[in-house]
């Protein structure tokens, strides 16, 4: 069975700081891995997807997350953090029905 | 392209109605997913519809229901609504492969009183 795992649910940055969201994720078949942004009383905002076609997977608004099979891992990370950039992450993996499977998310807070 | 859209936003109940949320897809996508949002239990899958059949359900109670019509819009019912039932209704669509990506409306928030 699928099931994902980020570590921290708060994190907090200063502008202009590197951030690193961390995501664990457990499959019994090549996973699809999704990273997505919400917003305060918003929906969920896709920042990125990894299908297998590069490990390096870029995406909007200056987010990347590098999948690491041995690790099991698919970090999100930026080289430089925006106050715009407050927003509650969640990493998710999709099953092999395609129904997705979120982690607990992590909150992102940018300090001035 | 229009995005997801659901309707309404904000929903204010009474335990033991019964509400009908309702969600319209990104033109072209024949899939709609549910899930439910709350601070305990985060983000949890509610069901599936593809061609306006249940492809896939989570692990809720009976009382969660849904239908898809022939243009995809799909619309989800929730009947002897409970205190716990308060939670943001997210909808997301697909053009319905098990691997392509799914877009998230901006839910409905559902509070029960």
């Amino acid at each position: 069975a699928q099931s994902v795992t980020q570590l921290g649910s708060h994190v907090s940055v200063s502008e202009g700081a590197l951030v690193l969201l961390r995501c664990n994720y457990s499959s019994s078949v090549p996973p699809y891995l999704f990273w997505y942004v919400q917003y305060p009383n918003q929906g969920l905002q896709l920042l990125l997807k990894y299908t297998s076609a590069a490990t390096l997977v870029k995406g909007i608004n200056g987010f990347e997350a590098e999948f690491k099979k041995s690790e099991t891992s698919f970090h999100l990370t930026k080289p430089s953090a925006h106050m715009s950039d407050a927003a509650e992450y969640f990493c998710a993996v999709s099953d092999p029905g395609g129904k997705l499977i979120f982690g607990q998310g992590t909150e992102l807070s940018v300090k001035p | 392209k229009a995005g997801v859209t659901q309707t309404p936003r904000y929903l204010i109940k009474t335990r033991g109605q019964q509400v009908t949320l309702s969600c319209s897809p990104i033109s072209g996508h024949r899939s709609v997913s549910w899930y439910q949002q709350t601070p305990g239990q985060g983000l949890q899958f509610l069901f599936e519809y593809f061609s306006e059949t249940q492809r896939n359900k989570g692990n809720f109670p009976g009382r969660f229901s849904g239908r898809q019509f022939s243009n995809s819009r799909s619309e989800m019912n929730v009947s002897t609504l409970e205190l716990g039932d308060s939670a943001l209704y997210l909808c997301a669509s697909s053009l319905g492969e098990a691997t392509d990506t799914q877009y998230f409306g901006p839910g409905t928030r559902l509070t029960v009183l």
